[in-house]
This record gives structure tokens, sequence and C-alpha cells, in this order.
């Protein structure tokens, strides 16, 4: 099955610095690659994804690449802000024929922003 | 939408208790997941579903557990009977998938934080 692992567990940056979270996959199959922040007490929320056929997506001061040759993608946040503090998971899933599929998540990192 | 409704919030029971999970998922979603979050484990897909058939319970650890979901809006987690390593965050995911989806996200609910002593 496909093994996700995320690197750093933890990850402390100044406010309004950038922060890099990689992650590689195992499965050359697997074509879809969320990031979800968790806040505490909360379940996982989507905030980013890349499908296999593109190279780098940007939404506002987040950003994902995926390197299918090195089976890596990495959540890229620009001037971090204290709200940016929270868990983050990568996660991976092979799609097969459009049907459903579970996602493989990391160990997820911890961002802490530093004021 | 509600999202993801997931019920109770907090469960604390004996060793040995039945303990039933519930989840309602987002109107219109045709797949619905069943996650366990621990500190050494991280998140782990236990079973899903997809138009209310489970399509892969590789993930649920043994037979203690069982998973339902009998109609599109509706879905439980049973574990019985409760055991002190059974302690975890459960969550339940729900999402539109299959070909020609849009969206691939999933939403999770809040979860169920289960502690069995």
């Amino acid at each position: 099955g496909e093994n996700v692992e995320q690197h750093p567990s933890t990850l402390s940056v100044q406010e309004g610095d950038s922060a890099v979270i990689k992650c590689t996959y195992s499965d050359s199959a697997s074509n879809y690659f969320p990031w979800y922040k968790q806040e505490l007490g909360k379940g996982p929320q989507l905030i980013i994804d890349i499908r296999s056929n593109v190279g780098e997506k940007k939404d506002q001061r987040i950003a994902v690449t995926l390197n299918k040759t090195a089976k890596h993608f990495s959540l890229h946040i620009t001037e971090t802000q204290p709200e940016d503090s929270a868990v983050y998971f990568c996660a991976a899933s092979l799609t097969v024929g459009g049907g459903a599929d579970g996602l493989t998540f990391g160990k997820g990192t911890h961002l802490i922003i530093q004021p | 939408d509600a999202g993801v409704i997931q019920s109770p919030r907090h469960e604390v029971t004996e060793m040995g208790q039945e303990v039933t999970l519930r989840c309602k998922p987002i109107s219109g979603h045709n797949s619905l997941f069943w996650y366990r979050q621990t500190m050494m484990r991280g998140l782990e897909l236990l079973i899903y579903f997809n138009n209310n058939v489970p399509i892969d319970d590789s993930g649920m650890p043994e037979d203690r557990f069982s998973a339902k979901m009998p109609n599109a809006s509706f879905s439980t987690l049973k574990i019985q009977p409760s055991e002190p390593r059974d302690s975890a965050v459960y969550f339940c995911a729900s999402s539109q998938l299959g070909q020609g989806a849009a969206n691939y996200g999933y939403t999770f609910g809040s979860g169920t934080r289960l502690t069995v002593v």
C-alpha cells in the first residue's frame, strides 16, 4: 500500500517568514495530493490540493509543488501569520477509474509561528 | 450546510463496554470514511463506503470493530468490547468522488474523543 513520509515533525518560524513542509510517497501510481490543516480540537480541513498532471498550484499565501519523478511534494506558506499555527498533514491517494479510495496521510507537522 | 456531524464529541467508557460512534455526512456526498487519530500512529483509515457499500475495511484493526451505513445520511462505527488501546479521536469524513467529480476534497467532522478506562 501507499506510504507517506512527512518532514519536519515540528517547524518553528518567525512571523512574516516562509514555512516549507515536505512529503514523499511510495506508490508511483498515486495522482492526488491534498494538504490539510488541523487546529486544536477540530477535524482536518482541506487547504489546497494538487493532481499529478500539475507541477505547482497557488492560492494566495499557500502553494504546493509536486515532483512526480522524485515522488515528493511540498507545501509553501509565505508571509506567515499567527493564525497559521496548526498541525499540517499531507496525503496521497490512488484513484482507480475515478472510483473512491481512501487518503493515506503523513504523520503531520506542528507549525509554530513565533511573534 | 452544517458539515459532517459526529456524535458524541466525547465518550468515556469502561473496558469491555460497547461503544457506538455516529456520523452524518454532507448531503449529496457519495463516499464516507472513518479515520482514527493517535499521537503514535497519526491518521489511519479504518473503512470507507461508496454509495453506502463498504469498499475497503482492511484498516479495521480487529473483529471488535464494525461499521455500517444503512443509508446515505448515516453511519456508525461500533467497538465491542472496547479496550484501553482503542482510546483515540475518531473522525468521519465525506466526499463526492467518482468520474467527473469536480472536487476530491474530504470534509471531516469534528471527531469523537474516545477514552476507554
